[in-house]
């Protein structure tokens, strides 16, 4: 069974510190979604991917995140310096364009920053 | 701009029928994709419309008219391990998914 693999599924860290969250997305998947999830604002999309470049990261804080995928197996997601309003759940999906199957969502990273 | 409209909270009872409903504008149109989320996990994928109609999948429907930008999730026979969120996404001209707020379900004996 494919999956989107995500790590790690939890991280606390302290305020100021450096977070990277990591994803491998299904193999032969070209697009990659970061979302950002919490209870008062639902499913934010954060990045978009395909073939390894960035679409749009219009959602995302650019002074403090930043997304990258340095090859087709490894999608990344970096938050410097992390701060208390950055708790969340970040999920990574993948899939392909035009198929009707729907995109495969990773576990997620749950993140806390005290 | 860019909408997904579809109810916050909706309660029905175990082996009774809910219909969801969710009506959208967006930028351009390739599908229209339901997600259930139960708490504490991911989203995983329920179905996908990108005609006019119903589309069937056991114990889950799901219908689309494009010309009134509206679908709805058909539950047939509740169970409990149905009380989730349902997520409706449009996957726009740029193959971006618009997302709505999602609805939970409540299911009761």
């Amino acid at each position: 069974d494919a999956r989107v693999t995500q790590t790690p599924r939890h991280k606390v860290t302290e305020m100021g510190q450096e977070v990277t969250m990591r994803c491998q997305p299904i193999l032969g998947h070209n697009t990659v979604f970061w979302y950002r999830q919490t209870m008062m604002q639902g499913l934010e999309l954060l990045a978009y991917f395909r073939n390894r470049a960035p679409l749009d990261d219009s959602g995302m804080p650019k002074d403090r995140f930043s997304a990258e995928m340095p090859d087709a197996t490894l999608a990344t997601l970096k938050i410097q310096p992390s701060e208390p309003r950055d708790s969340a759940v970040y999920f990574c999906a993948s899939g392909a364009p035009g198929q009707h199957y729907g995109y495969t969502f990773g576990s997620g990273t749950r993140l806390t920053v005290v | 701009g860019q909408n997904i409209d579809q109810p916050t909270e909706m309660t029905a009872t175990e082996g009774a029928i809910v219909q969801i409903n969710c009506t959208y504008q967006t930028s351009g149109f390739n599908g229209l994709f339901w997600y259930q989320q139960h708490a504490g996990e991911a989203p995983t994928f329920l179905s996908y419309n990108v005609l006019d109609g119903l589309e069937e999948k056991g114990r889950f429907s799901s219908f689309l008219s494009r010309s009134k930008g509206y679908s709805y999730l058909l539950l047939k026979e509740l169970q409990m391990k149905d009380s989730a969120s349902y997520l409706c996404a449009v996957r726009d001209s740029n193959y971006q998914l618009i997302w709505g707020a999602g609805t939970k379900l409540i299911i009761k004996p």
